[in-house]
């Protein structure tokens, strides 16, 4: 079965810095979807960013981007020019064609003003 | 514009009682999830639905069973409640089978169980 680990589960950025949340997957499929969501406090999980396996370029959204290494199986989320509304818990997720979609443990992040 | 709504942010039951968490989405998706959210857990899956009275087990299905009579509403029900069924509950929904695409949250329900 498909495996996300999320081995840090607390993390601190100062406002306007730039912070980096670990992930990493165990598969042995080729084909696949990875993702990050962000659930603010009290509030709806949301997506964050999404990336396509197959595709070489790591994908980016605004501060939002990650570094994604196929061959070390990891995924990993930055945020740069941190601001307070991104703290939050992060959940990295993996998801393919024939397994379900599996959320890691999830990191909480807090931003310091 | 809340896409994903569900009826009850937090609730009491006592041990025993049986507990229904509704979830309604509006945007017509024929996926629908129930997870489990627990400190240094992350997500469980409970149950899926792909279609109208259709359901599926996810991971941790025992103590829980779920009904979906319309499209539109996915029902989570713990027959008999127990404590170690006090948890965060988020009902979520896709609109495609192979779900690579965008899941869609519900605020969540804290349920405690006394």
């Amino acid at each position: 079965a498909q495996t996300v680990t999320q081995s840090q589960p607390e993390m601190s950025v100062q406002e306007a810095e730039t912070v980096t949340l670990s992930c990493t997957y165990d598969t042995s499929e080729s084909d696949y979807y990875l993702f990050w969501y962000k659930q603010p406090p009290s509030r709806q999980m949301i997506l964050v960013i999404r990336q396509e396996a197959y595709k070489q370029q790591n994908a980016t959204e605004n501060r939002f981007s990650v570094n994604f290494q196929k061959a070390a199986k990891s995924f990993s989320l930055k945020i740069s020019d941190s601001q307070l509304g991104d703290a939050a818990m992060y959940f990295c997720a993996y998801r393919s064609a024939i397994s379900k979609l599996t959320f890691g443990k999830g990191i909480t992040l807090s931003v310091r003003p | 514009d809340v896409k994903v709504t569900q009826s009850s942010r937090y609730l009491v039951k006592r041990t025993g009682e049986k507990v229904f968490l509704e979830c309604v989405q509006d945007m017509d998706h024929e996926n629908m999830f129930w997870y489990r959210q627990d400190p240094g857990l992350g997500l469980r899956l409970i149950y899926f639905s792909y279609d109208v009275k259709m359901k599926e087990k996810g991971d941790i299905p025992e103590g829980y069973s779920v009904s979906r009579e319309k499209k539109e509403r996915f029902s989570l029900i713990l027959e008999s409640a127990s404590t170690n069924q006090t948890s965060m509950y988020l009902c979520a929904s896709i609109r495609d089978r192979a779900y690579t695409g965008e899941l869609f949250f519900g605020e969540g329900s804290r349920l405690t169980v006394l």
